[in-house]
């Protein structure tokens, strides 16, 4: 099965800007997504389609692509931003299934 | 609204079994594919199943294939997750989730969890 690898934390300042990276084979042929996870509570989509941002989320929520590599950016951070943040892709190995990075803290200094 | 409300979780033995239920509302149930994903204690998001719009076409994580079913009643507006021979490696949080209408596995509604655990 495919793999996808994020760093386990990221802190940042208010007001800065978050970078959150994803890397994978899989992200050569597949659209990459972002959840937010914040203490307790369920998970929420905040990019699809490696660049799309849901009704509802902030527009300081962006996200990019190239080759086999992801990356969120939340500019201009707010406390509120603190949370884990997972990307998540198609399995390529079956194209069928899904498959989660390790999940990146966001801590906000 | 739309709404997501897991239920069937609970402490059971090694070698058990448990069903997990996933009732749905605020959208028409049978337009869309369903996921599981789980979540042990301070560890992160793990895909367990995908179900397609009908129930004719599901896959499964190695981790959990030939233990873990996922099924759907669409009339019910409801998606199952029949969980046989547990072991303790199960005992995670639940969250059943609507995939996002984009023709990729992805999950844009998920539910609040139900908790599982698996001790002797």
């Amino acid at each position: 099965s495919s793999e996808l690898t994020q760093p386990p934390s990221v802190s940042v300042s208010p007001g800065q800007t978050a970078r959150i990276t994803c890397s994978g084979e899989t992200l050569a042929r597949q659209h990459g997504f972002w959840y937010q996870q914040k203490a307790g509570q369920a998970p929420i989509m905040v990019i699809y389609r490696d660049s799309g941002r849901p009704s509802g989320i902030p527009e300081r929520f962006s996200g990019s692509s190239s080759g086999t590599t992801v990356t969120l950016t939340i500019t201009a951070v707010q406390a509120e931003d603190e949370a884990d943040y997972y990307c998540q892709s198609t399995d390529s190995a079956t194209s069928f299934g899904g498959v989660f990075g390790g999940g990146t803290k966001l801590t906000v200094l | 609204e739309v709404q997501l409300v897991e239920s069937g979780g609970g402490l059971v033995q090694p070698g058990g079994s448990l069903r997990l239920s996933c009732e749905a509302a605020g959208f028409t149930f049978s337009d869309y594919w369903m996921h599981w994903v789980r979540q042990a204690p301070g560890k992160g998001l793990v895909w367990v199943s995908r179900i397609n719009k009908d129930g004719s076409s599901t896959i499964s994580a190695d981790a959990v294939k030939g233990r873990f079913t996922i099924s759907r009643d669409n009339a019910k507006n409801t998606l199952y997750l029949q969980m046989n021979s547990l072991r303790g490696d199960d005992s995670a949080v639940y969250f059943c989730a609507r995939e996002g209408d984009w023709n990729d596995v992805s999950m844009d509604v998920w539910g609040k969890g139900t908790t599982v655990s698996v001790s002797s």
